[in-house]
């Protein structure tokens, strides 16, 4: 199986600065990725798909870039709503996997 | 606007089976894959497999085969996960998804003697 490797585990930001999020495939997987973002309590919820469509209605702050193995999410500007824990999904192939999650918390 | 509606909350002792329902609206219900993901509590997301609610075919995680079955209702607009011969480390909350995109509101399942 496609194993999908998350960094950093945890990511110390300010509100009003930039994350940049890190996701890699064990192996090709296209651009069929998608990112989550998961409040506590909460089930998770699109951001963006195909690794760079934004979801409807998720912000224009959230971006998706990357191919092949890499890929990245990038937050231009940390809003106080946007700490939670992110996850990268593959779709290219069976089983569907995620990686482990990486949380944004507040500096 | 695209819903998926979950059943509540089971507890069950180790050794028995839950059934978790899933009641779709807002979209045409036979033209997605409903996908099962769960979450153990404070761990990260497992995907369990798939049902394709328009010709019912299903595809399983090998780590979880045998042990769980998912059928679905069309006429209902639901989609159905059962996991029989429950275990401590099958407590997590369970989802459904569309394709992706739309998540359920998660059922925990807990199990415990």
């Amino acid at each position: 199986e496609i194993v999908m490797t998350q960094s950093p585990a945890t990511l110390s930001v300010s509100p009003g600065e930039r994350a940049t999020l890190s996701c890699r495939a064990s192996q090709s997987v296209s651009n069929n990725l998608v990112w989550y973002q998961q409040k506590p309590g909460q089930a998770p919820r699109l951001l963006i798909y195909g690794a760079s469509t934004r979801a409807t209605g998720s912000p224009a702050r959230f971006s998706g870039s990357g191919s092949g193995t890499e890929f990245t999410l990038t937050i231009s500007s940390l809003q106080s709503e946007d700490f939670a824990v992110y996850y990268c999904q593959q779709y290219n192939d069976w089983p569907r996997t995620f990686g482990q999650g990486t949380k944004v918390e507040i500096k | 606007q695209v819903q998926l509606v979950q059943s509540g909350a089971e507890v069950k002792k180790p050794g028995a089976s839950v059934k978790i329902s899933c009641k779709a609206s807002g979209y045409t219900f036979t033209t997605y894959k409903i996908h099962w993901v769960r979450q153990a509590p404070g761990q990260g997301l497992e995907w369990m497999g798939w049902i394709d609610a328009g010709d019912g075919n299903t595809k399983y995680s090998q780590k979880l085969q045998g042990r769980v079955t998912f059928t679905n209702d069309t006429t209902a607009r639901a989609a159905y996960m059962e996991l029989s011969s429950l275990r401590s480390e099958d407590t997590a909350v369970y989802y459904c998804v569309r394709d992706e995109s739309d998540w359920g509101q998660g059922t925990l399942v807990t199990v415990s003697s």
